[in-house]
C-alpha cells in the first residue's frame, strides 16, 4: 500500500546544531508540505513543493530550508536549531489536483535542548 | 486573505450525545473546506471535504458536514458521539485559485465522558 513515512519519530538535539527531518511517499505525489504543530498555532506550513526542483516558503520559513531532488523525498533541514523549533513537525502530500486532500504523516517530535 | 477560525478549543460530551464542531473561514471565492481528525500520538485523518455540489457532506465515522456561505461556516456535527471519537480536529480551507495549499484553524479537542 502507498504510504507516508517520517523518520526519526522522535528527536532530541541541542541548540545550535543541524537537523535533518526525513520525509518519504510512495503515492508518487507531486506536492509535498512540511508542517509544524504547536500548542494554540495548529499547524502552520513551514514549507513546499509541487515537484522535482520546486521548493517553495510557507508562513514561518525562518531557520528552515528543503530541497527536492526526487518525487518520493522532501527532507526538512534545520540550519541551526534553536528552542522555538521544538515542535512536532508532519509532512504531507497531494497529488498535483486541485480540490484533493492532503495525506499526513504520523509526526516527528523533536525537541531542541 | 485566507483564514480559519474554531472559536471552540475544547469541547467536553457525554457518550452518546451529540456534536457540533464549529468552523468558520475568511475567504473571497469559493472555497474548498476539509475537517481532519488526530488522534493522539497519530497524524491527520481526513473525515470529509466539500468543494461543490450538496451543501450537506457526509464523511466517515459517521460525521457529517454543512457547508453555509451565508455564515462563512462549516461546522462538523455527529448525532451520537462514541469514546473513540475523543481527539483533536482540525478545520482546514483550501484556495480553489491553482494553489494546493491549505490554511488549517488552531483545533478543536474533544474529550468524551463515559
Amino acid at each position: 500500500d502507498a504510504e507516508i513515512t517520517q523518520s526519526p519519530r522522535h528527536k532530541i538535539t541541542e541548540t545550535g546544531r543541524q537537523v535533518t527531518l526525513a520525509c518519504h511517499q510512495t503515492w508518487n505525489h507531486n506536492n509535498m508540505f512540511w508542517y509544524r504543530q504547536d500548542l494554540g498555532h495548529g499547524l502552520r506550513l513551514i514549507h513546499y513543493s509541487y515537484g522535482v526542483q520546486d521548493t517553495n516558503k510557507g508562513e514561518v520559513s525562518d531557520g528552515y530550508s528543503v530541497s527536492r531532488s526526487n518525487t518520493e523525498d522532501l527532507p526538512l533541514t534545520l540550519e541551526s536549531a534553536a528552542s522555538s523549533q521544538t515542535s512536532v513537525y508532519f509532512c504531507a502530500s497531494s497529488p498535483g489536483v486541485l480540490y484533493h486532500e492532503q495525506f499526513f504523516g504520523p509526526g516527528t517530535r523533536l525537541t531542541v535542548l | 486573505a485566507q483564514s480559519v477560525t474554531q472559536p471552540d478549543i475544547h469541547i467536553t460530551v457525554s457518550e452518546g450525545a451529540s456534536l457540533e464542531l464549529r468552523c468558520n473561514y475568511s475567504y473571497g471565492a469559493t472555497p474548498y473546506l476539509f475537517w481532519y481528525v488526530q488522534s493522539p500520538g497519530q497524524g491527520l485523518q481526513l473525515l470529509l471535504k466539500y468543494f461543490s455540489g450538496d451543501t450537506l457532506v457526509q464523511g466517515i465515522k459517521g460525521f457529517e458536514a454543512e457547508f453555509k456561505r451565508s455564515q462563512s461556516s462549516f461546522n462538523l456535527r455527529k448525532p451520537s458521539v462514541h469514546w473513540s471519537d475523543a481527539a483533536e480536529y482540525f478545520c482546514a480551507v483550501g484556495a480553489a485559485s491553482g494553489t494546493y495549499k491549505y490554511i488549517f484553524g488552531t483545533g478543536t479537542r474533544l474529550k468524551v465522558l463515559a
